[in-house]
This record gives structure tokens, sequence and C-alpha cells, in this order.
């Protein structure tokens, strides 16, 4: 099956610093989602990318669609401490199954 | 407008009990999914049902593992007997139309415990 290699793992930052993490798959997929999950709830949707090359923002969020149609990568600027949790991008390909990768587990210190 | 409704929250059963989950997707979404969420894995999908038909359950155990959505609408989850390796946050989540745009809605879970 696909597979989504999600990294890094984890991420422990000071409040106010940028983020970076990024999502990478041995197959092509034609959406990529950015979901957020906060401890004991469901995870939130936060950014979807519908198109190769696609950059779209919301708020402090930046996520691109990468060319090759096989990446993402996911930015939040300005960390504040509201935006620990864990991060899962998600890729669907032809046959419309999601496959969500392993997460990234973020942790602000104010 | 409400959300995706799960229940229950918790549950603790030992290893060859039963137990159900069950679902109420947000009002008018035509598409309900089933996740399995393992300690420190992303979501994986068991089963997903447009109305009330089955989409796709090719991960589905289907020796212990079983799902129904009457009248397309709320649905329920069981699994008899359980296992050990059932121990996980089984997701619901719903979207409006076919589900082909990957945005889902997610309920906060029913953790199960195992024992």
């Amino acid at each position: 099956g696909q597979q989504l290699n999600q990294s890094p793992q984890s991420m422990f930052i000071q409040e106010g610093e940028d983020v970076s993490m990024n999502c990478t798959s041995s197959s092509i997929f034609n959406t990529w989602l950015w979901y957020k999950q906060d401890p004991g709830e469901g995870p939130v949707l936060l950014i979807a990318l519908y198109k190769a090359g696609e950059l779209t923002s919301n708020g402090r969020l930046t996520a691109q669609f990468g060319i090759t149609r096989k990446d993402s990568f996911l930015n939040i600027s300005a960390s504040i401490p509201s935006d620990v949790g864990i991060y899962f991008c998600a890729g669907q390909g032809s046959n419309y199954k999601l496959t969500f990768g392993k997460g990234t587990l973020l942790t602000v210190n104010p | 407008e409400a959300g995706v409704a799960q229940s229950p929250r918790y549950k603790i059963i030992e290893k060859r009990q039963s137990v159900a989950f069950w679902c109420n997707p947000i009002s008018g979404h035509a598409t309900l999914y089933w996740y399995q969420q393992i300690l420190g894995q992303g979501p994986k999908l068991l089963i997903q049902f447009q109305n009330n038909g089955v989409v796709d359950d090719s991960q589905l155990p289907k020796d212990r593992f079983s799902a129904e959505r009457l009248k397309g609408v709320d649905s329920t989850l069981k699994i008899q007997p359980a296992k050990l390796e059932d121990s996980a946050v089984y997701l619901c989540a719903s979207s409006p139309g076919t589900g082909y745009t990957g945005e889902l809605f997610f309920g906060e879970g029913s953790r199960l415990t195992v024992l």
C-alpha cells in the first residue's frame, strides 16, 4: 500500500519560532491535506492542496503541494502555545483513498 | 452546527469480549468513515460508507470487525471477539457529498483498551 514518511517525528521549540515539517511519498498523490490533532480529540483539517506547485496559507500556516506530487510541507510562523499538538499529513491518490502519515508532535515552550 | 458524535468515549474490556461503538455524523453528510488510530500512528481507514452502502472495507478485519450504517445516517462498529492488538482509538468521520475531496470532519473518538 501507499506509505507516507513524515518528518520530523517530534519538535520542541520556543514560542515565537517558525516551524517546518514535511511529508514524502513513494507514490503520486492528487491531493495533499494537513490535519492537526489535539490530545483527546479527533484530527481537524488545517489546509487542503489540490494542485501540484500550489502554495496555500491559512493564517500563520502555509503549505505547499510539491511539483513532483510526491511531497508536501507545512510551515507555521511565529508559533504560540496553542500550536501544540500532532500534525498529520494525508495524501489522496487516484483511487480517492486517504493515507495518513505517522504525525509530527509539536511542543511549544512559552 | 453539531459535529460528529461518538460514544462511548472510553471502553475497557478483556480479550475475547465484544464491544460496539456508535457514531452520528454531521447532518446531511453522505459519507461516513471509521478509522483506527493506534498510539503513535496516523489514522487507518477501516470502512467507508456512502449513504448506507459500503464503498471500501478492504482493511476491515472481517473475521472480528463488522460495521453497519442503517438508513444512511448513524453507524455502529462492532468488534467480536476483541484481541489485545485492537487497543486503539476508533475515530468516526464524515464528509459531505461523495467524500472525494479528502476533507473529513472527525469525532472525538472512542478509546478502547483490551486487557
